[in-house]
């Protein structure tokens, strides 16, 4: 099947400071990329879309200057915290779907936790 | 927009029964139901899928069923083993130009030997 990867699988980062999160497939073109949150014993909440060359399309209520999303190639899309609160301290998962077919293929998770 | 509702929350079962997890969805034009299977910390793992044009599914142990025009469908699970014990997401596909899914709120199965 499909692999997707993810880097990193945890950081811990200080109040203010900035967070990047790499999400890879790795065996296929993924023309569109997810990026997910979930919070402990909730479901997954999508945060954004993002297709490749193109600008990343956000779900209500997510802030698009604080979480950047860049889909530089079909094989990659980065997902960038900015000015990181404790707040924002969550299980971040990325997805990647390559096919017309809806499927979707997740990544591991990066655990983020904001002191 | 789309609405996934999953019911139960919690499932508690003896090993060898069958579990069933229903979920309902809201827009008609959704036409892709996956079911994720999640393990403490770990990332979603597809374990079926059902499209709109067919009612039924089945892999094993695990089937799906789907009634377009109620919008609901359902996961069951027979003969139930203690390595089902996870939590289950149903989800509905959206087109918005794109294909997304909107996760149910997940149900927790323990199976108990």
């Amino acid at each position: 099947g499909a692999v997707v990867s993810q880097h990193p699988s945890w950081v811990i980062c200080k109040s203010g400071t900035s967070v990047k999160i790499e999400c890879r497939s790795l065996d296929f073109q993924a023309t569109t990329m997810f990026w997910y949150r979930q919070f402990p014993k909730q479901s997954l909440m999508l945060m954004a879309t993002s297709n490749e060359g193109s600008k990343a399309t956000y779900e209500q209520g997510v802030e698009k200057d604080k979480f950047l999303i860049n889909h530089a190639s079909l094989t990659l899309s980065t997902l960038t915290v900015t000015s990181a609160h404790p707040e924002d301290s969550s299980f971040y998962i990325c997805s990647a779907s390559g096919t017309s077919y809806n499927e979707q293929f997740f990544g591991p998770g990066t655990r983020l936790t904001v002191l | 927009g789309e609405n996934v509702e999953q019911h139960p929350s919690t499932l508690s079962v003896q090993e060898g029964d069958s579990a069933v997890i229903k979920c309902t969805y809201s827009d008609s034009a959704s036409n892709y139901f996956p079911w994720y299977k999640q393990e403490l910390g770990k990332r979603p793992q597809l374990i079926i899928d059902i499209r709109s044009n067919v009612g039924e599914k089945k892999d094993q142990r695990i089937a799906v069923t789907l009634n377009k025009t109620a919008k609901h469908f359902s996961l069951h699970i027979t003969e139930t083993q203690p390595e089902d014990s996870a939590v289950y997401f149903c989800a509905a596909s959206v087109n918005t130009g794109f294909q997304k899914l909107v996760f149910g709120t997940g149900t927790r199965l323990l199976v108990s030997p």
